[in-house]
């Protein structure tokens, strides 16, 4: 275990369903980001918080919501997706401004497939 | 064996041989490079980083480094073994407001043969 724990492992829903991937650190970080891994394509960043506030939105569809209601956790809200958003989606942790020596602190992920 | 930069997604070795794997870089402003490892069903996990005024640094059997010339970055691992196995990502970071933002390259997929 990194020390970021995501839930759940893995997700199958419909492109008509209402869902919420979970994401915990213990680290003491106060910065958390959710990502997207697509098959052959780099990470790609889709929000930043910082200290619970969010400080970046890498365009990304209004379909996908994150909450942060604390510096330990944060959600990912998902509705009516659609079956291109079928990814890895990755949570990381950092202390603020994410300049530390060990980078961001990773979770493994929530595969989701959308049907 | 040797990598080319992102355009060879796959680099395979033999147990025990170096490997070394090659990142091109685009932002001639980041402050800091990572390389990270993300094994089968996990996460990427940091490896190693550089800053951007040094040219080498070494860790446990790795080795990375930086050509700020010609925006290139490479990962040496030496005696490479099974359990090296993974994707391999650079990192570019710059500062952006009150984070530091990384730009992830696409990867390299490290398979090692016993």
């Amino acid at each position: 275990e990194t020390g970021v724990t995501q839930t759940p492992r893995h997700l199958v829903m419909g492109m008509t369903n209402k869902k919420s991937l979970k994401c915990e650190q213990h680290l003491g970080h106060n910065a958390m980001y959710w990502y997207k891994q697509s098959a052959k394509k780099p990470l790609e960043l889709m929000f930043v918080y910082n200290f619970k506030e969010q400080t970046e939105n890498n365009s990304v569809p209004s379909r996908f919501s994150p909450e942060c209601p604390n510096s330990s956790h944060l959600f990912l809200h998902l509705h009516t997706l659609q079956p291109e958003d079928s990814a890895l989606y990755l949570c990381a942790s950092s202390q603020a401004g994410g300049g530390t020596a060990h980078g961001y602190t990773f979770g493994s992920g929530t595969r989701l497939t959308v049907v | 064996g040797e990598s080319v930069g992102l355009h060879l997604p796959t680099l395979s070795v033999q147990e025990g041989d170096n490997s070394i794997i090659n990142c091109a870089y685009s932002n001639s402003a980041s402050d800091y490079f990572i390389w990270y490892k993300q094994e089968s069903g996990k996460g990427p996990q940091f490896i190693i980083d550089i800053r951007s005024n040094m040219d080498k640094r070494q860790g446990q059997r790795v080795t990375v480094l930086l050509n700020k010339t010609v925006k290139h970055l490479s990962l040496q691992i030496a005696a490479t073994q099974p359990g090296d196995s993974a994707v391999y990502f650079c990192a570019e970071n710059k500062r952006s407001g009150g984070s530091y933002i990384p730009t992830f390259g696409r990867g390299t997929s490290l398979i090692v043969h016993p």
